[in-house]
C-alpha cells in the first residue's frame, strides 16, 4: 500500500512545550521521509527529512525519530513557539513500484501553540 | 535564489471551461511535480516531469494533463472543469527526478470552479 497515516489531526501545545506528531507507513520500499510545514496561504516548506539508514535526525528544535521495524516516524518540536503554529505534513517516497519519487503525504496535523 | 513561482495565484472558472496553470522551477532544477491539495483528500500527486518527459502520473482522470518545456518551466491543464476540481494546485521543483531528492513547493494556484 501507498498510504501514510498521520496523527493527531490537531494538536494544542503550550509555549515551551514539546509537540509530537506521528506517522506510520505500510510500504517497506519507502526510502525518504520528509516533513513539511505549511502556513495559511503558503505552499508546504521542507522542514527536515530522514532516510531509513538512521534512527534520528536533529535540526535545531526539530527532531525526526525513525523506527524502521515498526514502520513509524515522528516529528518532535522542542520548546514550541507560537510561530510554530502551522499545519505539518509527513510524507514518504520510493523509487520502486511505479511511484518513482512522488511524495505520498499524510493528512496533516494542525498545530496551535498557545502563548 | 528565487523560489518556485506559480501563476496565477488565484483563478475563478466556470464548470465546463478549461484552465492552464504555470510553474517556473528554481533555477537549475530539472524536475517539476504537481500536486492537488483539498481539505478532504489532502495533498495528492498529479504528475512529474523531467527533461520534458512525464516520468510518473498519479490517479487522476485524463482531463488533467501537463507538459514541461526545454527551460524546465511546466504547465498543467485541466479540461472540462468540474466543481470538484476546486483546489489549491501546487508545483514542486527538485534538482533531479526520483526519490531522495528535496522538493521545494511554490505558493500554489487557488482554483475555484463555480
Amino acid at each position: 500500500q501507498q498510504q501514510v497515516k498521520q496523527s493527531p489531526q490537531s494538536l494544542i501545545v503550550q509555549k515551551g512545550g514539546i509537540s509530537i506528531i506521528n506517522c506510520a507507513y505500510e510500504n517497506t520500499a519507502f526510502d525518504y521521509f520528509p516533513w513539511y510545514q505549511q502556513f495559511p496561504g503558503k505552499g508546504p516548506a521542507l522542514l527536515i527529512a530522514i532516510r531509513p539508514d538512521v534512527s534520528e535526525k536533529k535540526e535545531g528544535r526539530f527532531t525526526i525519530s525513525f523506527n524502521k521495524s515498526a514502520k513509524q516516524f515522528s516529528l518532535h518540536i522542542m520548546d514550541s513557539q507560537p510561530g510554530d503554529s502551522a499545519t505539518y505534513f509527513c510524507a514518504a517516497s520510493t523509487n520502486y513500484g511505479g511511484s518513482q519519487g512522488n511524495l505520498i503525504f499524510g493528512k496533516g496535523t494542525k498545530l496551535s501553540v498557545k502563548p | 535564489k528565487a523560489g518556485v513561482t506559480q501563476t496565477p495565484r488565484y483563478l475563478i472558472k466556470t464548470r465546463g471551461q478549461q484552465v492552464t496553470l504555470s510553474c517556473s522551477p528554481i533555477s537549475g532544477h530539472r524536475s517539476v511535480s504537481w500536486y492537488q491539495q483539498t481539505p478532504g483528500q489532502g495533498l495528492q500527486f498529479l504528475f512529474e516531469y523531467f527533461s520534458e518527459t512525464q516520468r510518473n502520473k498519479g490517479n487522476f482522470p485524463g482531463r488533467f494533463s501537463g507538459r514541461q518545456f526545454s527551460n524546465s518551466r511546466s504547465e498543467m491543464n485541466v479540461s472540462t472543469l468540474e466543481l470538484g476540481d476546486s483546489a489549491l494546485y501546487l508545483c514542486a521543483s527538485s534538482l533531479v527526478w526520483g526519490s531522495n531528492t528535496e522538493a521545494f513547493f511554490g505558493q500554489g494556484t487557488r482554483l475555484t470552479v463555480v
